[in-house]
């Protein structure tokens, strides 16, 4: 089955403590996203990548860390969480579909930062 | 970043049809128009994408006006699990991004 997968889906941790979420699609896309979305102020943007070892920042990059080592897994890392980074998190990846790409998205990862 | 206005939220009875509007009047030519929904407790999912012709999918029916400054997503009997947030959103296709942008979108109450 086609699926982006995020581990884990719920977390709760202190502040400062590093984590890393993974995120991994079987579809063999090549662009791959990560949204974070808090209420009032829907998704937005962390990073996408465009390919292998391509990363660029979206809309709201800081405190954040992506790495795309193999074209399947976009892990996000929070280096040293803090509790304005407690949000709901999406991964998604994108295929090219009728001149323009959509995106398939994960089932979400909730942090809650102490 | 082009904006899109949707309703806040919109009621339906089940297996009737829903028509969810959206304006765009500062669309670019190169703008893709998507629509997205988001179940309860799940990612957004998506639904149609159209540039300038009417689009149908098993989903759903996407109708852009000739201006391209509106469009309305229709479903055409609308079922308790058509119950969600309906973001429409203007897409540039580039290499250099792949951002969507998010609205607040319409929420969509479907009764049995």
């Amino acid at each position: 089955e086609a699926q982006v997968t995020q581990n884990p889906r719920y977390l709760i941790t202190v502040t400062g403590k590093k984590l890393t979420v993974t995120c991994s699609q079987n579809m063999n896309h090549e662009y791959m996203s990560w949204y974070r979305q808090d209420p009032g102020l829907g998704l937005r943007q962390i990073y996408y990548s465009m390919n292998v070892e391509v990363t660029d920042k979206g809309d709201v990059p800081e405190g954040y860390k992506v790495s795309r080592k193999e074209k399947r897994n976009f892990p996000l890392i929070l280096e040293s969480p803090s509790p304005n980074q407690t949000s709901l998190y999406f991964c998604a990846s994108s295929v090219d579909r009728g001149g323009t790409r959509t995106q398939y998205f994960g089932p979400g990862t909730r942090l809650l930062v102490l | 970043d082009a904006k899109t206005t949707q309703p806040n939220s919109m009621e339906s009875n089940e297996e009737e049809p829903v028509h969810l509007p959206c304006n765009h009047s500062t669309i670019s030519g190169t703008d893709y128009i998507h629509w997205y929904r988001q179940l309860p407790s799940q990612g957004p999912e998506y639904v149609i994408h159209g540039l300038t012709s009417n689009v149908n999918n098993r989903m759903a029916s996407l109708a852009i006006a000739e201006d391209r400054k509106s469009s309305t997503l229709i479903l055409h009997r609308a079922t308790l699990r058509d119950a969600a947030v309906y973001y429409c959103i203007l897409f540039f296709t580039g290499y250099n991004t792949d951002k969507l942008i998010f609205g607040t979108g319409t929420r969509l109450q479907v009764f049995p």
